[in-house]
């Protein structure tokens, strides 16, 4: 059974950086054919796509994050990753990870998703 | 980028009534809609995809129609289980957003 797992600092400064690992367990990253996908919610909000990577590296970002978002994906670790820079109080929010399905050429829908990792940004 | 809106924000009912939730999309998705339940603590989960498509282990009482920019989510007989917040989710391209929510609460 497909499984993730975000990993990474509950508390980052602002201005800093923001780096968080998913971890993916009962399938391979490499032989997949579904995309990687990071989502945030800020307390009390719906979620937000921030992006999505392939095995092979390739990316979609959310256009209104893409100038400090970067996605990586490690397939010899079953892991992939994202960095957010120059945070500010705006980017406190559960971070999750999950599977973005893609089928026929386009991104579709999230399953299953990680449990989520809580974000504070604060002084 | 696609804006959608659902309504309403906040709705109360009781168990074994017939509840309706809508999203609106600022311009067409075609039936590439989505729909989640989240329980607090919890991620959310897929219910229906393609506007009117259950997942497979979800219950028959949920079910879902619409396209282009209008969507509704449909729960027939409400169970105590199904109290819960509900999202709406557009898919049309390269790109996904996601309504603000409905909270279903016990009247």
């Amino acid at each position: 059974q497909l499984q993730l797992q975000e990993s990474g600092p509950g508390l980052v400064k602002p201005s800093e950086t923001l780096s968080l690992t998913c971890t993916v367990s009962g399938d391979s990253i490499r032989g997949n054919s579904h995309y990687w996908a990071w989502i945030r919610q800020p307390p009390g909000k719906g979620p937000e796509w921030i992006g999505s990577i392939y095995n092979n590296g390739n990316t979609f970002y959310n256009p209104s994050l893409r100038s400090r978002v970067t996605l990586f994906v490690d397939t010899s670790k079953n892991q992939f990753s994202l960095t957010v820079t120059s945070v500010t109080v705006a980017d406190t929010a559960l971070y999750y990870c999950a599977r973005h399905t893609y089928r026929g050429g386009y991104l579709d829908w999230f399953d299953p998703w990680g449990p989520g990792t809580l974000v504070t940004v604060s002084s | 980028d696609i804006q959608l809106t659902q309504s309403p924000s906040t709705l109360s009912a009781s168990v074994g009534d017939r509840v309706t939730i809508a999203c609106r999309a600022s311009q067409s998705v075609d039936t590439w809609l989505a729909w989640y339940q989240q329980k607090p603590g919890k991620a959310p989960k897929v219910l229906i995809y393609k506007a009117s498509t259950l997942e497979t282990g979800v219950p028959s009482r949920f079910s879902g129609s619409g396209s282009g920019t209008e969507f509704t989510l449909t729960i027939s007989s409400l169970q105590p289980d199904d109290f819960a917040t509900y999202y709406c989710q557009q898919y049309n391209g390269f790109s996904a957003t996601f309504g603000q929510g409905t909270r279903l609460d016990v009247k």
